[in-house]
């Protein structure tokens, strides 16, 4: 099946660490998108990649870092300099000819 | 400043009951307007787009309207079920660009018998 997929589902974060979230797609998209999602606010964008080794900083990058050394792979490091990093988060991809975005099923971060 | 705005916040309906949705927007220019629903942990998926020149569309029970003059969308559903109780997300869609997405808060939409 075609898709993009996010791992793991839920994770937990002591303070002071730093936590890998992973996205994968299927789909041949050239971008690829990470958001924040948090009660009562829309998505906001916090890193977006149109090609393979090229990535650029949305509105909330601080705290945050990403790669794209595969077209298919786009993972997200929530480091320590992130304040207050307990979100959903949501990877996202789309070809870039076209507008709909396809979304993982999003990775629920908590610092414990 | 591009930016989506939807109403209510939040809405309780008897099953069975229709409903609408507002989004407003000052995205331009405009290139399209998307319906998600986006279910309690998951991800959203896409409901159905509206591009300049339509003025309604339908998906089974989900109808989206259109009013590219005053930039205003509604989503409306008919004879609710259960199923229906998630959020709906009204994104709008720049001309060009990558990062050309702009996302309302949603509305969070709840079903009871």
């Amino acid at each position: 099946d075609g898709g993009i997929t996010q791992s793991p589902k839920y994770l937990f974060r002591k303070e002071g660490q730093n936590v890998t979230l992973s996205c994968e797609q299927n789909l041949n998209h050239d971008a690829m998108y990470w958001y924040r999602q948090d009660p009562g606010q829309g998505l906001r964008l916090i890193y977006y990649s149109q090609i393979v080794n090229d990535f650029q900083k949305g509105d909330i990058a601080e705290g945050y870092s990403v790669s794209r050394e595969k077209k298919e792979s786009f993972p997200l490091t929530v480091t320590s300099a992130q304040k207050n990093p307990t979100a959903f988060y949501l990877c996202a991809s789309r070809d870039t000819l076209e507008t709909e975005a396809f979304f993982g099923q999003g990775t629920r971060l908590t610092v414990v | 400043k591009n930016q989506v705005e939807q109403s209510p916040q939040s809405l309780i309906i008897l099953e069975g009951k229709n409903c609408t949705l507002q989004c407003n927007y000052t995205v331009s220019p405009f290139s399209n307007l998307r319906w998600y629903k986006q279910d309690t942990g998951r991800g959203p998926v896409s409901l159905t787009i509206m591009t300049f020149s339509e003025n309604t569309k339908s998906n089974g029970r989900y109808t989206a309207t259109l009013d590219a003059d005053t930039k205003q969308s509604s989503l409306h559903i008919t004879a609710s079920q259960l199923s229906d109780s998630a959020s709906y997300i009204c994104v709008v869609s720049l001309q060009t660009g990558a990062n050309n997405l702009f996302f309302g808060t949603g509305t969070r939409l709840t079903v009871i018998p």
